[in-house]
């Protein structure tokens, strides 16, 4: 129940295309849902957060949609571009636990 | 511009030999994590510690792994004796909150 499904494992996705990304959870007492971007060599970074009160959340060109009745959540990236290849993670938290449930990753590539 | 720093970057070992790695967390940040990455297992929490108290190591291999904070600066991760599993890059983030602020990682190859 504490585990985070993510899918696809690898995406190659043309450039200027949408990547799509997603992520199921069981525990109905998640309530953060963060996206980190991971370069190759780099330590993970937080990309964009989403609570389970909002449906969606967009920055720039990075967007999170959250089902709470399906407990999945995905990221999309719109006009996909070659520095967004990098290896995905989305994770769930609950309450003041801070302790991050990771998922398995993605690695992207966007090709030129 | 804070960053987690981590020492050292790179380290080769032979097996049976003692590894640490150390980490300056974030000033202010109250939470420290540490964290193995490797292409099989993708990210696998071995430490967390919250105002310098560990709250979760059940992650970390406990005859061989140790993991502390001898002060708000320092979080230290060690392995006695290093075997050619451990072979993998060690994370650690610090943070306030949700938000974790990963290090650059010391990739550590045990021979």
């Amino acid at each position: 129940q504490q585990q985070v499904k993510q899918s696809p494992q690898s995406l190659i996705v043309q450039k200027g295309g949408i990547s799509i990304i997603n992520c199921a959870y069981e525990n109905t007492a998640f309530d953060y849902f963060p996206w980190y971007q991971q370069f190759p060599g780099k330590g993970p970074a937080l990309l964009i957060a989403i609570r389970p009160d909002v449906s969606e959340k967009k920055e720039g060109r990075f967007t999170i949609s959250f089902n709470k009745s399906a407990k999945q959540f995905s990221l999309h990236i719109m006009d996909s571009q070659p520095g967004d290849s990098a290896t995905y993670f989305c994770a769930a938290s609950k309450g003041s636990n801070y302790q991050l449930i990771w998922g398995a990753g993605t690695k992207l590539i966007i090709k030129p | 511009d804070a960053r987690v720093t981590q020492t050292p970057r790179h380290k080769v070992t032979e097996m049976g030999q003692e590894v640490t790695m150390r980490c300056q967390p974030i000033l202010g940040h109250n939470t420290v994590f540490w964290y193995r990455q490797t292409m099989m297992q993708g990210l696998e929490l071995l430490a967390y510690f919250r105002n310098r108290a560990p709250l979760d190591d059940s992650g970390m291999p406990k005859d061989r792994f140790s993991a502390e904070m001898p002060d708000a600066t320092l979080a230290t991760l060690k392995i006695q004796p290093s075997e050619p599993r451990d072979s993998a890059v060690y994370f650690c983030a610090s943070g306030f909150g949700t938000r974790q602020f990963f290090g650059p990682g010391t990739r550590l190859t045990v021979l």
